[in-house]
């Protein structure tokens, strides 16, 4: 079983919709998570960043943390064309070193 | 503008050849990560290093060597061993202690002919 697993889509919305990007984790232990969005050919970037359970704002993006049944979510709001893009999810383990725990990520096409 | 800078962007290699991508970065991090992303896969570590001087193997690092010399560089060498090079490959780096997030550098398209 994965660490981390993730629908890999892809998922195509028109634009307006709301958008439910999701992950599950197997190790109770995870505490920091992270979403990351990534246009074709380029680099990662942190979209949200949050620590242990509950729910964290910013703009149109919300990610959620539930660790009580190791689910994490981001919902994107009013999606946009320029929304489209591969979402990662993340996760990060202190024991010892940092290492960092990746989902294959999940492509989305916002329709015009 | 503080960042990850690597180089080259695109890479084409011949069979039994070795090559080399540059990542620097000038955001005082302590430490750093290669990673190798395939269509489907996701992020596989392939490297990483905590510290000037040491670094650690990750999930995927048969057919790769590394350096870290300097704090602000963290080379990845791709070598003939390496029986699927093909790929995309992202330098990570991340400040350690409470500083949680990964910044990453743009990635570089390895093709083999």
């Amino acid at each position: 079983q994965k660490e981390v697993e993730q629908d890999p889509g892809p998922l195509s919305v028109p634009e307006g919709a709301i958008v439910s990007l999701n992950c599950t984790y197997s190790n109770s232990a995870f505490q920091y998570f992270m979403w990351y969005r990534q246009y074709s050919r380029k680099g990662p970037e942190l979209l949200m960043y949050t620590y242990s359970s509950g729910n964290k704002e910013d703009g149109r993006f919300t990610a959620q943390v539930d660790k009580s049944s190791k689910y994490i979510s981001l919902f994107i709001r009013d999606s946009q064309p320029s929304d489209s893009a591969t979402y990662l999810c993340a996760t990060m383990t202190t024991s010892g070193t940092y290492k960092y725990i990746f989902g294959t990520g999940t492509r989305l096409k916002v329709l015009a | 503008d503080g960042g990850i800078t690597q180089s080259p962007k695109y890479l084409f290699r011949k069979e039994g050849q070795n090559v080399t991508l540059s990542c620097e970065q000038n955001l005082n991090h302590d430490a750093m990560y290669w990673y190798r992303q395939d269509p489907g896969q996701g992020l596989r570590l392939i490297y990483y290093s905590q510290i000037v001087n040491d670094f650690q193997k990750g999930d995927i690092a048969e057919g790769y060597s590394v350096s870290r010399e300097k704090k602000e560089s963290f080379p990845l060498t791709v070598t003939s061993a390496q029986k699927n090079p093909t790929a995309f490959y992202l330098c990570a780096s991340h400040r350690g202690g409470g500083a949680n997030v990964l910044t990453f550098g743009a990635g570089s398209r390895l093709t083999v002919l």
